[in-house]
């Protein structure tokens, strides 16, 4: 079945920037989006369709899209930005989507 | 106000059956489809599938189709993941989530912990 590939974890310190990383196949046809999750919390959307912001998530969250990869990245890290974050996109035929393997984010 | 909300954990036995559900409210819940999301202790999030409540149209990823089965009830604007025989591995956190007209999971159920053990 499609997969999506992501790095197990990345640290930053406060204030640097985070860049998470994740591939795919269909990503050049598909749009990803990237969901934060805390310990014990619902996940909640941080960009939508390559690079949209929800309303209510900082500036400082933002996605890019480059052939097979997508890249969220979170400028001026803080602290409260520490907890894993998936990728989710759809397979070639848009019937079945999947999310990535997550990517802890560690705030040192 | 949208809400998901999720019937109470439940702790069963390998080869018993379970149904939990995900009642919606606060929108129009045939307009909107529902996913279900599994997530195994400790692990990452998986892409269960995806109901669309007003036709009953319903899309299972490869790896969860056969071996549970999406549901929907629009008269009581609730949606429901079943199992016919549960095994150990199918213990996990179950969460249900609206996917809005972008595409994403923007309303998410606070979680049904299913517990299976002998």
């Amino acid at each position: 079945s499609y997969e999506l590939t992501q790095p197990r974890s990345v640290s930053v310190s406060p204030g640097q920037t985070a860049r998470i990383p994740c591939s795919g196949d269909t990503l050049p046809k598909q749009y990803a989006y990237w969901y934060q999750q805390k310990p014990g919390q619902a996940p909640v959307v941080v960009i939508y369709k390559d690079s949209e912001r929800p309303s209510g998530i900082p500036e400082r969250f933002s996605g890019s899209s480059s052939g097979t990869t997508v890249t969220l990245t979170i400028s001026g890290v803080q602290a409260e930005d520490e907890a894993d974050y998936y990728c989710q996109s759809a397979d070639s035929s848009d019937t079945s989507w999947v999310f990535g393997g997550g990517t802890k984010l560690t705030v040192l | 106000e949208v809400q998901l909300v999720q019937s109470g954990a439940e702790v069963k036995k390998p080869g018993e059956s379970l149904k939990i559900s995900c009642k919606g409210s606060g929108y129009r819940f045939t307009n909107y489809w529902i996913g279900w999301v599994r997530q195994m202790p400790g692990k990452g999030l998986e892409w269960m599938g995806i109901i669309y409540p007003g036709d009953s149209d319903t899309k299972y990823s490869p790896s969860f189709q056969g071996q549970v089965t999406i549901s929907a009830d629009k008269s009581i604007t609730t949606a429901y993941l079943q199992w016919s025989s549960l095994k150990a591995s199918d213990t996990a956190m179950y969460y249900c989530a609206r996917r809005n007209e972008y595409a994403y999971f923007d309303f998410w159920g606070q979680g049904t912990l299913v517990t299976v053990s002998s």
